[in-house]
């Protein structure tokens, strides 16, 4: 299964609303597709699992839903600490899989 | 307070070898499957390999499969990457990270990496 991120950069300013989309090449299960969030020469936190469920201590502008192969994390208002890349992953036929990433930047 | 710490990384020619460890800490161990990730320089996240709770079943990237092998040591609570025939192309920081696995009362099952190692710096070069 490939994840396809897009777009590869968004640029935006503190307060806009950020939406990044992650298409799956064919069917995965929505219980196992997270979103993960990295700043630089940090390792990735998790942010989303189970395409909308938020992880402990994530702040609720944060949100992921889905559409079939389509999932999408909203941002609703950008704060100075969420300018980072982005990344979807999966799991599926015993293997895992990132999608390559949105970089999110201040515009 | 959950913890992975990973070490072992540094320099290494082609076709060298490497082990890599994680020890893990502020959990129990043996309830999580384990992986590990990769990231090249300025690239995306790359998954790498994982093993299940008592070490077996493993299972690897197709990048790696036949090259790398992951086991465990629950007793020691650390997790390996024995690290054969490397490339270039195997240049990363290599991450640890513990899955969570469980089901709802409605029956759905969720997998997801709660946690994360800092990572370990493997350079493939002459």
């Amino acid at each position: 299964v490939v994840l396809t991120q897009s777009p590869g950069t968004l640029s935006l300013s503190p307060g806009e609303r950020a939406t990044l989309s992650c298409r799956a090449s064919q069917s995965v299960s929505s219980s196992y597709l997270a979103w993960f969030q990295q700043k630089p020469g940090q390792a990735p936190r998790l942010l989303i699992y189970g395409a909308s469920s938020r992880a402990t201590g994530i702040p609720d502008r944060f949100s992921g839903s889905e559409s079939g192969t389509d999932f999408t994390l909203t941002i609703s208002r950008l704060e100075p600490e969420d300018f980072a890349v982005y990344y979807c992953q999966q799991f599926a036929n015993s293997q895992w899989t990132f999608g390559q990433g949105t970089k999110v930047e201040i515009k | 307070e959950v913890q992975l710490v990973e070490f072992g990384g540094g320099l290494v020619q082609p076709g060298g070898s490497l082990r890599l460890s994680c020890a893990a800490s502020g959990f129990t161990f043996s309830d999580h499957w384990m992986h590990w990730v990769r990231q090249a320089p300025g690239k995306g996240l790359e998954w790498v390999a994982r093993i299940g709770q008592h070490g077996s079943p493993t299972d690897y990237a197709d990048s790696v499969e036949g090259r790398f092998t992951v086991s465990r040591d629950n007793a020691k609570t650390t997790v390996f990457l024995q690290m054969d025939s490397l490339r270039a192309g195997d240049t990363a920081v290599y991450y640890c990270a513990r899955e969570i696995y469980f089901h709802d009362s409605s029956g759905y099952y969720y997998r997801f990496f709660d946690y994360w190692g800092q990572g370990t710096l493997v350079t493939v070069s002459s």
